[in-house]
């Protein structure tokens, strides 16, 4: 079974400083790979997909992610952060192999966003 | 994409009760699934509604459990069932575009006591 993991679960950082989020995956040959963004008591909003074509995929809000299908990562990256940030991100795998195109979530990082 | 709306948004009820969630979307999409959220942590699958069927629930949920009905394209309930405090939980509608991208209602906030 596919499994997704999210080596931080805290990233404390200042406001304006660069960030990445890093999620990995157990290996597969074909997977479409999605970060999203939930912010406090609110619904999952998706930031960014990548299902094929160019590694680098950019997204809503500045994020941008890149698919690396030799260390099987997705990590999310942006240049700039701002306070509104602030949230929890979750990346997730969805493994064509099965067919089912339910999503596996990795355990999710919570960005800080500090003054 | 899809927006999608869920009714309640939140509810505290009594253990032994039940609860039925309702998911609407604004667009028929191809599938529809169901997904819970304990307290701090990340998103469980449930179970996937299928349209005209019985859904095909992951392992760890039962039908029993977490009734769930998908009349339409359009419109899902999941009930739960028999309640307990350990059903404290968000619960999630998502559904998928034919773009092979999941979008996700704002949740159902349950409080068992």
């Amino acid at each position: 079974a596919q499994s997704v993991t999210q080596l931080d679960s805290q990233v404390p950082v200042f406001e304006e400083a660069p960030v990445e989020l890093r999620c990995n995956y157990s290996s597969s040959v074909s997977v479409y790979l999605f970060w999203y963004v939930q912010y406090p008591n609110q619904g999952l909003q998706l930031l960014l997909k990548y299902l094929s074509g160019s590694t680098l995929v950019k997204g809503i809000n500045g994020f941008e992610a890149e698919f690396n299908k030799s260390q099987t990562s997705f990590h999310l990256r942006k240049p700039s952060v701002h306070i509104s940030d602030t949230a929890e991100y979750f990346c997730a795998v969805s493994d064509l192999r099965t067919g089912r195109r339910a999503l596996t979530f990795g355990s999710g990082t919570r960005l800080q966003v500090q003054p | 994409s899809a927006v999608i709306s869920q009714k309640p948004s939140r509810d505290i009820c009594q253990r032994g009760t039940s609860l039925t969630i309702q998911c609407q979307v604004d667009s028929q999409v191809t599938m529809m699934f169901w997904y819970r959220q304990q307290p701090g942590q990340s998103l469980t699958l449930i179970a996937t509604a299928n349209q005209g069927s019985e859904a095909t629930y992951e392992s760890g949920f039962v039908i029993d459990k977490f009734p769930i009905s998908r009349p339409n394209l359009t419109f899902s309930t999941l009930t739960v069932s028999n309640m307990s405090p350990e059903d404290s939980s968000i619960y999630l509608c998502s559904a998928m575009t034919g773009q092979e991208t999941q979008y996700f209602g704002p949740g159902t906030r349950l409080l068992v006591l």
